[in-house]
């Protein structure tokens, strides 16, 4: 058990629809980190908030947005839906701001996301 | 072309053998490399993780990269059933993780 909470665990919605995903980082990690995950494209990173705030930015769609909130943990809104993004959102987290090299990136289980 | 190619498998070796698993790469900035695994249904955790070239060794396995070749490998000895998973390679031209780019894995079976 890595410490970081996902939910929910499985997503199935329509087209148009949006979708919140939420996650818990564990406990003392001040980085929260959002990855899609698709057979064709791997992992990719999306978003990076630390302590609150957003630190980088990734392949993440303008229909995608995220948040950290004062209890660290993270949301990611996902709107007007499509077909292709179907896919395994992974939340991760970090002790570090992610700009020096120490840490450890540590994910939770994902949420499958599937849009008909 | 993507920045880094991993071939997806699936490679399926019997128990005890020796493993290889490898990531071709273009960016010539990368210098942090790092191996994660991915059971099924689960998230992927940090294996090994190295810095620029040589080779780095943690039990029974065994990362090596090759900055000249832009390659990078993991070797597993004494393969077990319960290293069953897909296998990840990333790699980052800095320490910043929001800038990890991960490969699409190689699915491994260990067959008793």
């Amino acid at each position: 058990d890595s410490g970081v909470t996902q939910t929910p665990k499985h997503l199935i919605t329509a087209t148009g629809q949006r979708v919140t995903l939420r996650c818990s980082p564990r406990s003392g990690d001040l980085s929260v980190y959002w990855y899609q995950q698709s057979l064709d494209q791997g992992l990719q990173f999306l978003i990076q908030y630390y302590n609150g705030e957003e630190r980088a930015k990734g392949n993440i769609l303008e229909r995608f947005s995220a948040q950290q909130f004062p209890d660290l943990h993270s949301e990611l809104n996902l709107s007007s839906l499509e077909l292709g993004d179907s896919a395994l959102y992974f939340c991760a987290s970090s002790v570090s701001s992610g700009r020096e090299d120490t840490g450890e990136l540590f994910f939770g289980e994902g949420s499958r996301l599937t849009v008909l | 072309q993507k920045e880094v190619e991993q071939d997806p498998g699936p490679l399926s070796v019997p128990e005890g053998a020796i493993v290889s698993l490898n990531c071709t790469y273009s960016n010539s900035a990368f210098q942090y490399f790092m191996w994660y695994r991915q059971y099924s249904r689960k998230g992927p955790e940090l294996l090994m993780y190295t810095y620029s070239s040589g080779n780095k060794e943690d039990g029974r396995f065994t990362a090596q990269v090759d900055k000249s070749s832009k390659y990078i490998s993991l070797f597993i000895r004494d393969s077990q059933p319960s290293d069953s998973a897909t296998y990840l390679c990333a790699m980052s031209d800095y320490g910043g993780y929001q800038k990890v780019t991960f490969g699409t894995g190689t699915k491994l079976q260990v067959i008793p």
